[in-house]
């Protein structure tokens, strides 16, 4: 079984429409992220949470809300879409870094992503 | 300014050469790491290899190794021996300073085919 789970994984929606996409994840850890990937782009960071009460901005969060409803879930809502936010979208997870801090080894564990459209 | 660049939007090469993806980051925070992530057609995305900063040795992992040139802000990724499977896009990202959370700056990609 996948470590990281995304719903749905591929989405058409209209204009307009307020649409959420699910993270689900098995691997204990704290801290949660929100990615967004673009054709020909690099992924960028919308929401990332590192505990059930800590949720903070990205890059890129205009247009999406975040809710950590659980240290094992993690949802990203977009509240009224529009056709510039069609996109690949991840999920990723992690552990806190280690005493050497952002230096020390601490893979981001990625979920297999949404394919999202927005008409 | 960006702080991860990959000049080389595509790369091409035959099977069982050597190839090197370019990568440069900006940082002024002594702490960071560097990774290199695959993503094939299929979309998902792919852990290859980490450095951190303050590692002494260049990483390697399998086919994969790390050039890591500290002063030069270059932390390129060898693929030994290349395979058709190899054919895919490859991000480097870097995580850095505590405040900034721990979240990971990506560049833009380079895309590499691999032919027979």
């Amino acid at each position: 079984d996948a470590d990281v789970t995304q719903t749905p994984r591929n989405r058409i929606t209209k204009t307009g429409k307020r649409i959420m996409l699910e993270c689900s994840q098995t691997k204990g850890h704290d801290r949660m992220y929100w990615y967004r990937q673009d054709p020909g782009l690099g992924l960028q960071l919308i929401y990332y949470s590192f505990d059930v009460k800590d949720i903070n901005k990205g890059e890129i969060s205009d247009g999406y809300s975040v809710s950590r409803q659980a240290q094992a879930k993690f949802s990203l809502s977009l509240e009224s879409a529009i056709p510039n936010q069609t996109a690949l979208y991840f999920c990723a997870t992690s552990d806190a870094p280690g005493l050497a801090g952002p230096s020390s080894y601490n893979e981001q564990f990625f979920g297999p992503g949404t394919r999202l459209t927005v008409l | 300014a960006q702080k991860i660049t990959q000049t080389q939007p595509g790369m091409f090469v035959q099977e069982k050469e050597a190839v090197t993806l370019d990568c440069t980051y900006d940082t002024s925070d002594p702490s960071y790491g560097l990774f290199w992530y695959k993503q094939p057609s299929s979309g998902e995305m792919i852990f290859l290899i980490y450095q951190g900063s303050y590692d002494q040795q260049n990483a390697t992992e399998g086919r994969y190794s790390l050039n890591f040139q500290k002063a030069r802000k270059s932390a390129n990724l060898v693929i030994s021996a290349s395979q058709l499977g190899d054919s895919a896009m490859y991000f480097c990202a870097m995580r850095e300073g505590a405040q900034a959370g721990t979240a990971l700056i990506f560049g833009k990609g380079t895309t590499l085919s691999v032919s027979s």
